[in-house]
């Protein structure tokens, strides 16, 4: 059965802090692997992986895809109170179809 | 850039009615559109695909009954939720694919069932 699988579930630091968030799956047919950041409504945007070892990197976050290890890991540095959310990863396993894993609940203390 | 529009973004139901919900893109073409549900903390599961011109294709344990989907346009689906109980109360994203990896989610839409 195909999986996700995030971790840590849930994670609070102080602003400034770096933090590391991991995605873990099991697909039959990968195409791709997609970060999202959810706040109070739908989902945004922020990464889509294909190709292993490339770094994707928007300011102060950045994202790499082990296709060997089957994982992700999305890295905020510096965070702000802003990137309190849940970042959802998802995984592409046919033409369109995603699974999602169950998201990691960031929050930043000031 | 590419953007998926929902409406309503909130709705608040009767036990027993039937509630609709759209989900547009705009400013591009979606031959297929998904639908998820999302029940507080957890994460978003994928309820169906509706594709335009056919019939929607659903996931395991999801009643194709309830949950009627239509595909009306290349820029439109709908997703009626019909004789809506409490337990249908969620939070529905449908979403649409701009590319083969990439995909767009509408804002969302809370639905309470009373």
């Amino acid at each position: 059965e195909d999986k996700v699988v995030q971790s840590p579930l849930s994670l609070v630091v102080h602003e400034g802090d770096t933090v590391t968030l991991n995605c873990s799956y099991e697909v039959t047919n990968f195409r791709s692997l997609l970060w999202y950041k959810q706040e109070k409504k739908a989902p945004t945007f922020l990464f889509m992986l294909t190709s292993s070892g490339i770094e994707k990197k928007s300011g102060r976050l950045s994202s790499i895809l082990d296709k060997k290890e089957l994982f992700s890991i999305l890295n905020i540095t510096a965070t702000q109170t802003g990137d309190s959310a849940v970042y959802l990863c998802a995984v592409s396993s046919g033409t369109y179809k995603y699974i999602f894993g169950t998201g990691t609940r960031l929050k930043v203390l000031a | 850039g590419a953007v998926v529009s929902q409406h309503p973004s909130r709705v608040i139901c009767k036990s027993g009615t039937s509630v609709k919900i759209e989900c547009r893109s705009l400013d591009f073409q979606a031959t297929t559109m998904f639908w998820y549900r999302q029940f507080p903390k957890q994460s978003l599961m994928l309820m169906a695909t509706s594709n335009e011109g056919s019939k929607a294709t659903y996931e395991q344990g999801v009643e194709k009954d309830k949950f009627l989907i239509n595909h009306a346009s290349l820029t439109l689906s709908t997703l009626t939720v019909t004789s809506a109980h409490p337990e249908d109360s969620s939070f529905y994203i449908c979403s649409a694919p701009l590319t083969s990896h990439e995909q767009y989610f509408g804002p969302g839409t809370r639905l309470t069932v009373t």
